[in-house]
């Protein structure tokens, strides 16, 4: 079956860091993968999607590509803000199923100090 | 324009009972697909309505179950509670039953505790 790993955390850094947060998934056809973000007491938002290999997702100064050789799609910024301190969970759904099923990682702690 | 609206925001139930957790989809979405996340750990998928009928189900015991309203609006149902039930329980909605994630928006959620 599908699944997401992620890189352990928590992880900490100080304002204006360079950020990567490990994804790797395991999946069955071609699919699609996404990064979301949760802060705290609020919902998951999607972050940024990639749909096929090489492409590139981005928002807000956030960058993923999606490596179809190396299964991976790692989240990057190259300088973070304290208003970044969120948990991000790296996600995938095989379109030819139904995208509204998706598997997610276990979720990244990110902790930004000034 | 309202996002996914869940009520309650947090419960507290006892071993065996039953509960109740309810949503409203964003406006114009007309599916609904819950989730269930528990402490340090993503999401998992529970089930999705479409059209009031339950389309996909994820890897849950027939404790859990759903219903969806002719208004789009969803419950969801878990019988005799577990302490191991006790998580998040979080609800996305979107726009037909071959939706991309980009069209997946969740509410805040449900905190269900189990003593």
């Amino acid at each position: 079956g599908n699944s997401v790993t992620q890189m352990e955390g928590p992880v900490t850094l100080s304002e204006e860091a360079f950020l990567t947060i490990n994804c790797t998934y395991t999946a069955t056809g071609y699919p699609s993968l996404f990064w979301y973000v949760q802060y705290p007491g609020e919902g998951l938002q999607l972050l940024l999607k990639a749909t096929k290999a090489d492409d590139k997702g981005s928002n807000k100064g956030f960058e993923a590509t999606y490596r179809k050789e190396t299964t991976s799609f790692h989240l990057e910024k190259g300088s973070v803000q304290v208003s970044d301190s969120a948990v991000y969970f790296c996600a995938l759904s095989d379109p030819s199923t139904n995208a509204g099923k998706s598997t997610f990682g276990d979720g990244t702690t990110l902790t930004v100090k000034p | 324009d309202a996002g996914v609206t869940q009520s309650p925001t947090h419960l507290i139930k006892t071993r065996g009972q039953q509960v109740t957790l309810r949503c409203s989809p964003k406006s114009g979405h007309d599916t609904v697909s819950w989730y269930q996340q528990a402490l340090g750990q993503g999401p998992q998928f529970i089930f999705q309505y479409y059209e009031e009928e339950e389309r996909q189900r994820g890897n849950f015991p027939d404790r859990f179950s759903g219903h969806q309203f002719p208004n789009y609006s969803s419950e969801l149902n878990v019988n005799a509670l577990l302490l191991g039930d006790s998580a998040l329980y979080l609800c996305a909605s979107s726009w037909g039953t071959v939706a991309t994630n980009e069209k997946l928006f969740f509410g805040s959620g449900t905190q269900l505790s189990v003593l």
